[in-house]
Parts: structure tokens; C-alpha cells; sequence
């Protein structure tokens, strides 16, 4: 049973507009969340966090919103750029669980020029 | 270059083979994971340490499967006994404390095998 759900495998985006990735958890013990980027033959890299006692974070052209009551996240990137062409990965934790991440199955981004 | 190093890159073996893969953490983080990534997946957790204890392992790895890091820095996976559904992506992270919480990890570039 997966416990964090990216149910988009694919997203296609023009360069400049919007691109909205979600993601969903069924664990409500999760409070902590992360983004991750993967580009091929890379492992990931860190993207942005939310702490489950905001509903939103901000860092430059991304931003993550969290509603909690919801049990769902979105990772918004504006204006949308080639180089964000990547896979994105949602990973959460809970403190009681000794903090490591479940990770989602990825949403694939592709930003066309 | 002081991130996540992961060696060796790819691997290809025969069934039945023994595989060891190796990773170097960010030198000032404690804790080390383990996972592995299949085709349309994310990462899957396998283990991880903290300093030379291994705290936690995932039901997904089994008795063919071990992990150590015998003086808190390097760690070591070793796959005994290969079989072709061992085929992914192995990707080692560590990370630190920052405040009450390891909240990022740096991942290396992973470990390709692939079990003929």
C-alpha cells in the first residue's frame, strides 16, 4: 500500500506558464515534506520543504503548498524554465518513525520551448 | 567535490553471483541510507545508520542482503547470492541534524546493477 501517491506520471508544460505537480499521503503521522528533482543518471536533489505546521513555503520560482486536512501537497513552478524538464519526486516523514522519507513513485515534468 | 560518492557506477553479474557496492558520505553527516529505485518508481528504503549502528532495516531487505559502516564513515552493501529481480538502481544518502531533525538528505548517483 503506498503511503505517498504522485498520481500524475507525466506532465507537459510551455516554457513560462505554470507547472503543478501533486502528490497525496494516506499517513497522518506524516509531518514533514520534501521535493525532490531527479535528472538522468543523477541521484536526487533536494528541491524545497514544508514543515506540517505551515501551509506554505516559498523559494524563489517554487513553491509548496500543504493542506493537511486534505492529506495533499503541490509543488507550483513558476515561470516554468527547460531545465526544470526532470522527474519530481513528494518524500514525507514523521517524526516517530525516526525521520526517514516514503517516497512517491515520481511525476515526470517535461517544459517544452 | 564533497557530496555523496557511489561506487562503482554499474555493475552487471550472473545470477547466483555476490555483489559488494560502496559509498562515501558528506564527511560531517552521521546518518546513512540505503535505497533502491526500480523503473517508474521512487526511492524504496532499505537501511540506514546513525554513526556505525544501523538503526532500522526494511522488510525489503532480506537475509541475501547486508549493510555496514564499520567506523561511521564509508558504508558497504553486499548482495549475496544475486537474482535477476535485484536488478535497480542503488542509491546511497546521508544527512545531519539540523535542530531536532535530519531533515535533507544528499543522495550520491547511485549504483546501477544489473543480474543477468
Amino acid at each position: 500500500d503506498q503511503q505517498v501517491k504522485q498520481n500524475s506520471p507525466s506532465l507537459s508544460v510551455q516554457e513560462g506558464r505554470i507547472s503543478i505537480l501533486n502528490c497525496d499521503y494516506t499517513n497522518s503521522m506524516f509531518d514533514y515534506f520534501l521535493w525532490y528533482k531527479k535528472y538522468p543518471a543523477e541521484g536526487p536533489t533536494f528541491l524545497i520543504s514544508i514543515s506540517s505546521i505551515k501551509d506554505k513555503n516559498e523559494d524563489g520560482r517554487f513553491t509548496v503548498f500543504l493542506n493537511k486536512s486534505a492529506k495533499h501537497l503541490s509543488l507550483h513552478i513558476v515561470p516554468s524554465q527547460p531545465g526544470d524538464s526532470a522527474v519530481y519526486f513528494c518524500a514525507a516523514s514523521a517524526n516517530n518513525y525516526g525521520q526517514n522519507f516514503v517516497f512517491g513513485p515520481g511525476t515526470r515534468l517535461s517544459v517544452l520551448p | 567535490d564533497t557530496g555523496v560518492s557511489q561506487d562503482p557506477r554499474h555493475k552487471i553479474t550472473k545470477r547466483g553471483q555476490n555483489v559488494t557496492f560502496r559509498c562515501d558520505p558528506i564527511s560531517e553527516h552521521n546518518r546513512l541510507y540505503w535505497y533502491r529505485q526500480t523503473l517508474g518508481q521512487g526511492p524504496e528504503f532499505l537501511t540506514y545508520f546513525q554513526n556505525e549502528a544501523q538503526l532500522e532495516k526494511s522488510r525489503l531487505l532480506s537475509d541475501r542482503f547486508s549493510a555496514e559502516r564499520p567506523k561511521g564513515s564509508f558504508s558497504t552493501l553486499e548482495i549475496q547470492r544475486t537474482e535477476q529481480g535485484d536488478s535497480a538502481m542503488y542509491l546511497c544518502a546521508s544527512s545531519r541534524l539540523k535542530g531536532a531533525r535530519y531533515n535533507e538528505q544528499f543522495f550520491g548517483p547511485g549504483t546501477r546493477l544489473t543480474v543477468l
